[in-house]
């Protein structure tokens, strides 16, 4: 059973520049939750999507926007990147909507110059 | 609304005494619990969590953690650290009233001395 696997590992923008982060969520999960951990705080909810609709929404500006795709992978959008936006981002899958336990992957340290 | 508040963000232990992490709740719900570890660079993996069965919660590598309603807690023990157990760990709450998104709190960087 392969695990939640996200992509790039590591990645570096300048400010004002647009980033994607991709995630593939665990074998039979239909739900996809994306985080947000800044520096020495804990992970924060940006959204979550189930069957290819956002379901639920942190507080993040709409400069954050996602997809799912029909085999549940999805992708994070951030558009005019900000100092700010320096955070390792952290997707995390389940079985289903609704289902407390998530399952995260390892991350994707972003760093905005 | 749910909240975490994480009582300690360092402790330290030496190796072989007893760890506890300490974690109160706030919820309007009946609240799903859970605690999750970070290792440097890592991402978060479950330690145990709590979802309205037994209020004392057995986890992996030792841990246990007991749902104190009353007290609205859910500290985290162990009763003899390893060195392994040096990391970030995180107490999250979570209610299906507002799609079971998990508030976590501020962590805890657990120190083990040998």
């Amino acid at each position: 059973e392969t695990g939640v696997t996200q992509s790039p590992t590591h990645l570096i923008k300048t400010r004002g520049q647009q980033v994607t982060l991709r995630c593939s969520s665990q074998s039979g999960h239909n739900t996809v939750s994306w985080y947000q951990q800044a520096l020495g705080q804990g992970p924060q909810f940006i959204f979550q999507y189930y069957r290819e609709e956002e379901n639920g929404r942190g507080n993040f500006p709409p400069r954050f926007s996602g997809l799912q795709f029909p085999n549940y992978s999805s992708e994070l959008n951030v558009n005019a990147l900000e100092l700010d936006d320096s955070a390792l981002y952290l997707c995390a899958s389940s079985p289903r909507t609704g289902y407390g336990e998530q399952f995260f992957g390892p991350g994707t340290r972003l760093t905005v110059l | 609304a749910q909240s975490v508040t994480q009582l300690d963000s360092h402790v330290s232990v030496s190796e072989g005494t007893p760890v506890l992490l300490r974690c109160n709740y706030s919820s309007s719900y009946s609240p799903s619990l859970f605690w999750y570890v970070q290792h440097p660079n890592k991402g978060l993996q479950l330690l145990l969590k709590y979802t309205s069965a037994a209020t004392l919660v057995k986890g992996i590598n030792g841990f246990e953690a007991e749902f104190k309603k009353s007290e609205t807690s859910f500290h985290l023990t162990k009763p003899s650290a390893h060195m392994s157990d040096a990391a970030e760990y995180f107490c999250v709450v979570s209610v299906r009233e507002y799609g079971n998104k998990l508030v976590f709190g501020a962590g805890t960087i657990l120190r083990v001395k040998s």
